[in-house]
């Protein structure tokens, strides 16, 4: 089964230091989705793309996270400077979204395990 | 904006008992509707799905079906295994919101042998 990769699974790291977490989507699909999930807030969207264009970015504190899309293959996540407060599961999820019919189900990767020290 | 609530839990069952977890949401148009299920330590598994009202979503003998008039979408399963034990949620998403989900607060179900 085709599956959403996700690196590096748990990460550990000082405050103030700059942390990327790499997401490789399902081959074909064109919709990529990265969430945040703590115990307080449950999963929050933080941003997605649609054909590697940025949609939405709203859910993210833009002065110190930035989410690109190189190419069709990978979708980064970066925090910098990091804060304790950042500390959480980041998952990133990918789908299709066809020109007609409904929402596509969304495919999660297993999680980068994040905290700041 | 839109919103899914789902019950409190956590859930604890013994091996065989009937599930219900219910979930209940708020949206204008028209969600298509998930159960997603989370074990320990893995991302998120799509479990079903409906995308219209009246429609029943079904996989691994877990069932909801999409009620609009009740706004809700409860997940059932007959008799539930150790196997089962995991976090569920619920959720929606709209194509005019750019299919992005609107999870609910997930559900903690344990169940003991």
């Amino acid at each position: 089964d085709a599956r959403v990769t996700q690196t590096p699974r748990h990460k550990v790291t000082e405050m103030g230091q700059e942390v990327t977490m790499r997401c490789q989507p399902i081959l074909g699909h064109n919709t990529v989705f990265w969430y945040r999930q703590t115990m307080m807030q449950g999963l929050e969207l933080l941003a997605y793309f649609r054909n590697r264009a940025p949609l939405d970015d709203s859910g993210m504190p833009k002065d110190r996270f930035s989410a690109e899309m190189p190419d069709a293959t990978l979708a980064t996540l970066k925090i910098q400077p990091s804060e304790p407060r950042d500390s959480a599961v980041y998952f990133c999820a990918s789908g299709l979204r066809a020109s007609l019919g409904g929402s596509q189900p969304q495919h999660f990767g297993d999680g980068t395990r994040l905290s700041i020290l | 904006g839109d919103s899914v609530t789902q019950m409190e839990g956590p859930v604890t069952l013994s091996e065989e008992a009937f599930l219900t977890i219910n979930c209940t949401y708020t949206a204008t148009g028209y969600p298509s509707l998930f159960w997603y299920v989370q074990y320990p330590g893995e991302g998120l598994q799509l479990l079903l799905k409906a995308t219209k009202a009246d429609d029943k979503g079904s996989n691994k003998g877990f069932e909801a079906t999409y009620r609009k008039e009740t706004t809700s979408f409860h997940l059932e399963k007959g008799s539930v295994q150790v196997s089962d034990s995991a976090v569920y949620f619920c959720a929606l998403s709209k194509e005019t919101s750019g299919s992005r989900l609107t999870f609910g607060e997930g559900t903690q179900l344990t169940v003991n042998p």
